[in-house]
């Protein structure tokens, strides 16, 4: 079956820092591959997305590239903000069903 | 325009009492799901409704857990009787499906439920 693995939190950054939270998938096929974003206090939103191999997705500052060949759709920014701070989930869409990872908790330290 | 709303935020019960959270999704999503999320883990798929109609509950555990969307908008999630290890946040989300599952869900921000 599909599944997903992604990097163990929580992971503590200083601002203006790079970040990379590396997720890899096991799914059937070319899945669209997606994350999400938890904000304190607030509900689950889409942060960005990438339907085939080789895309790039990006928002807010936050890029992701489908990486085919490894399997995976590592989340990347190159200069993180305290409002960065909250839970970051990799989630593959196969079968029609959307599996979510654990979930990478975010922070960033003034 | 208003999101994914749920009631109630928080509650808190003890075994073996029942419990119901309520859900309304944007207006127009077709889709609806109920989702289960344990602390430190990703949400977790109950049920998938098209309309009125369940048609993934695969996951959902019946002998205890029950859904309903009985006009196609709103739906309603119960338990009964809770047990101590249904204490998690539930989470509704809804999107635009129209017979394909674009992976776009939108969420509401979760029902927390604390059995004692």
């Amino acid at each position: 079956g599909n599944s997903v693995t992604q990097m163990e939190g929580p992971v503590t950054l200083s601002e203006e820092a790079f970040l990379t939270i590396n997720c890899t998938y096991t799914a059937t096929g070319y899945p669209s591959l997606f994350w999400y974003v938890q904000y304190p206090g607030e509900g689950l939103q889409l942060l960005l997305k990438a339907t085939k191999a080789d895309d790039k997705g990006s928002n807010k500052g936050f890029e992701a590239t489908y990486r085919k060949e490894t399997t995976s759709f590592h989340l990347e920014k190159g200069s993180v903000q305290v409002s960065d701070s909250a839970v970051y989930f990799c989630a593959p869409l196969g079968e029609d069903k959307i599996i979510f990872g654990k979930g990478t908790r975010l922070h960033i330290l003034p | 325009e208003a999101g994914v709303v749920q009631s109630p935020r928080y509650k808190i019960i003890e075994k073996k009492q029942p419990v119901a959270f309520w859900c309304n999704p944007i207006s127009g999503h077709n889709t609806l799901y109920w989702y289960l999320q344990n602390l430190g883990q990703g949400p977790e798929l109950l049920i998938r409704y098209e309309n009125e109609e369940a048609v993934d509950d695969s996951q959902l555990p019946k002998d205890r857990f029950s859904a309903e969307r009985l006009k196609g908008v709103d739906s309603t999630l119960k338990i009964q009787p809770a047990e101590l290890g249904d204490s998690a946040v539930y989470l509704c989300a809804s999107s635009l499906y129209g017979g394909r599952n674009t992976g776009e869900l939108f969420f509401g921000e979760g029902s927390r439920l604390t059995v004692l």
